[in-house]
């Protein structure tokens, strides 16, 4: 069974950096690309980011709203991704769920996803 | 960016009703359009892939269909279940957008 964890979440001051995890098990990390989608509290999905897999390139691509300030990676060898948010700010406020497909194709829709970490940006 | 406007944004249905709720796409998408349902403190759940393909235990009174930009999603005899928010996605390109919602509820 694929399985998603996320962490790293917290309270962070504003202006401060914050990197999530999202650890993985149950498949071939390395054949399949990794998804960030966060939600503000009482807000829709908003897609943040993915990285794809070593097959298509290992690249990233981010959301106009976040460019800029997201380093979307992963590690193949722990088999996890990683979302780094620069110069936090209220805004990023939400919950962070990674998610994957089980299709090793590069477009694909997100049928695994990991049960989300909370972050919080406030003084 | 493609950008998903996603009507309505709320619906109010009774149990056994037939609720269709439309995603209209900035510019042709090929079909790539995915729904997911989120229910509250959830991870949102693939219903529907590529416009039309139910997942795997997903109930049958769940469809959707397309016609040009505009994809839709169907429920027919609604269940108790059902009521929760529902998303469109686009992953015709690799940078990926979600509609903005729809949140169904008991009338």
């Amino acid at each position: 069974e694929v399985q998603l964890e996320e962490s790293g979440g917290g309270l962070v001051q504003p202006g401060r950096p914050l990197r999530l995890s999202c650890s993985t098990s149950g498949f071939t990390f390395s054949d399949h690309s990794m998804t960030w989608v966060r939600q503000a509290p009482g807000k829709g999905l908003e897609w943040v980011g993915l990285i794809r897999s070593q097959t298509y390139g290992g690249t990233a691509e981010s959301a106009a709203s976040v460019k800029g300030r997201i380093t979307i990676s992963r590690d193949e060898s722990k088999s996890i991704a990683y979302l780094q948010i620069n110069s936090l700010e209220s805004e990023d406020t939400g919950v962070y769920y990674c998610s994957t497909s089980t299709s090793e194709l590069p477009l694909a829709p997100l049928d695994v996803w990991g049960r989300g970490t909370m972050v919080t940006v406030s003084s | 960016a493609i950008r998903l406007t996603q009507s309505p944004s709320s619906l109010s249905a009774s149990t056994g009703d037939r609720v269709t709720i439309t995603c209209r796409a900035s510019q042709g998408i090929s079909s790539f359009l995915a729904w997911y349902q989120q229910k509250p403190g959830k991870a949102p759940k693939l219903l529907i892939s590529a416009t039309a393909t139910l997942q795997p235990g997903v109930p049958s009174r769940f469809s959707g269909s397309a016609s040009g930009t505009d994809y839709t999603l169907t429920i027919s005899d609604l269940q108790s279940e059902d009521f929760a928010t529902y998303y469109c996605q686009q992953y015709y390109t690799q940078v990926y957008s979600f509609g903005q919602g729809t949140t169904l509820d008991i009338k």
